[in-house]
């Protein structure tokens, strides 16, 4: 089976630009979490996404935003880059998303550098 | 606002000895809780699990949980070079996973 999948690995942008970062989740997990990873913050939780609607999210502006597609398959897009928005992205799935016991399976995450 | 507070480190262990690393939550009503290693360059995979109180041993990891003082700890014992990591606490509040940031753990030979 194959993991999560996230593209692109890294990316450099520069201040006010736009980037949409994708993920995969394994096949017949239907809740995809993204979250932003920068050194001594550890994992700042964005969004939740299940069967393409919204379901939780965490305290980042509205520039922050994400959709989920009918194949579970999620982007995110982090509008008006800032310095501060380099960081680590990770992506990551679990099962039918009803369990607070259900593992999360992470993607290898997406390095984003803002110039 | 629901806080997990690690201990940043780095903790130092020899090899071979016992590696304690120990998690705080604020919230009263947390159910699950859950240990991650993190290798540097590398997404965070889970290790352990725990939901009730007391001890749960998975090979050589062994989680604590007391939600009486709302702490949880992961000790591993006889520590290996391989097991030098960030261990990242996570606790499951209000429907999401609220994260500790991190406990770097360097296995000395």
């Amino acid at each position: 089976k194959a993991g999560v999948t996230q593209t692109p690995r890294y990316l450099i942008k520069t201040r006010g630009q736009q980037v949409t970062l994708s993920c995969s989740p394994i096949s017949g997990h239907r809740s995809v979490s993204w979250y932003q990873q920068t050194p001594g913050q550890g994992l700042q939780f964005l969004f939740e996404y299940f069967s393409e609607t919204q379901r939780n999210k965490g305290n980042f502006p509205g520039r922050f935003s994400g959709r989920q597609f009918s194949n579970s398959r999620s982007e995110m897009n982090v509008s008006t880059l800032e310095l501060g928005d380099s960081a680590l992205y990770l992506c990551a799935s679990r099962g039918d998303g009803t369990g607070v016991t259900e593992k999360l399976f992470f993607g290898s995450g997406t390095q984003l550098s803002v110039l | 606002q629901k806080e997990v507070e690690q201990n940043s480190g780095p903790l130092s262990v020899p090899e071979g000895a016992i590696a304690s690393l120990n998690c705080t939550y604020s919230d009263r009503g947390s159910q699950s809780f859950f240990w991650y290693r993190q290798y540097s360059g590398k997404s965070p995979e889970l290790i352990m699990s725990i939901y009730s109180n007391g001890d749960k041993e998975d090979g050589r990891f062994t989680a604590q949980l007391n939600k009486a003082s709302q702490y949880v700890s992961l000790l591993i014992r006889d520590s290996q070079p391989s097991d030098s990591a960030t261990y990242l606490c996570a606790v499951w509040s209000n429907y999401q996973l609220i994260w500790g940031a991190g406990t770097k753990l360097i296995i000395k030979p």
